[in-house]
């Protein structure tokens, strides 16, 4: 069964102190591996697709990296505006193209 | 370009009620994707068409729910005899291939009273 879990599941941070949320997934042929963040209240915005092993993407103060069985997201010198919860997902088995979701990691960034 | 919208961003509603939600995906986006969020959990597959077709149905979806994306564009969700177990927020995504990215709009929370 198609699987994924996210660790922390809450993580506080001082401004400027870097740190890594995980995402270890179980999956059947791995066709997307796909970061979001999501605000109180908001849906999900887009951050990262990660397609194969080995792969990195970075976007400001963030990293993804991907291996065979997690992902990474690597967070340089956060800033109280990064505060959020970070989901990660990946497409399920089949055609679908449906997501399977972690139950994210709730960031807080102290100034 | 606009994206994904959702009406109406909030619902209350009485138990028994019944009530609908209505999405506008990404235009030239022929995927659409329906999830349901419940406080500190990740999203939900629900269902998701394909244009006009509907072409799967979570176990999550009982028979109270109902999806239609009649003409391909916009998609509306259906709940019959809202229970208190439904209040949650719904999702809806959009992409433009299976493989694709899932863009997602702002959701409809729903509280059953």
């Amino acid at each position: 069964e198609d699987q994924v879990t996210q660790s922390p599941e809450a993580l506080r941070l001082q401004e400027g102190e870097s740190s890594s949320l995980n995402c270890s997934y179980t999956v059947s042929g791995l066709r997307g591996l796909f970061w979001y963040r999501q605000d109180p209240g908001k849906g999900p915005e887009f951050l990262f697709t990660l397609y194969s092993a080995g792969e990195e993407k970075e976007k400001e103060r963030l990293k993804a990296t991907l291996t065979k069985k997690e992902s990474f997201l690597h967070i340089t010198a956060p800033k109280p505006e990064d505060s959020a919860t970070y989901l990660c997902a990946v497409h399920g088995s089949g055609n679908t193209g449906k997501l399977i979701f972690g139950q994210g990691t709730t960031l807080q960034v102290k100034p | 370009d606009t994206g994904v919208s959702q009406d109406p961003r909030h619902k209350i509603t009485k138990r028994g009620q019944n009530v609908t939600f209505r999405c506008d995906p990404i235009s030239e986006h022929n995927r659409l994707y329906w999830y349901r969020q419940t406080l500190g959990q990740g999203p939900e597959f629900l269902t998701y068409f394909q244009n006009e077709a509907q072409l799967e149905k979570s176990r999550l979806l009982s028979d109270r729910f109902s999806a239609e994306r009649p003409k391909g564009s916009f998609s509306t969700l259906e709940i019959q005899r809202t229970e208190q177990g439904d209040s949650a927020m719904y999702l809806c995504a959009s992409s433009l291939h299976n493989t694709d990215t899932q863009y997602f709009g702002p959701g409809t929370r729903l509280t059953v009273l």
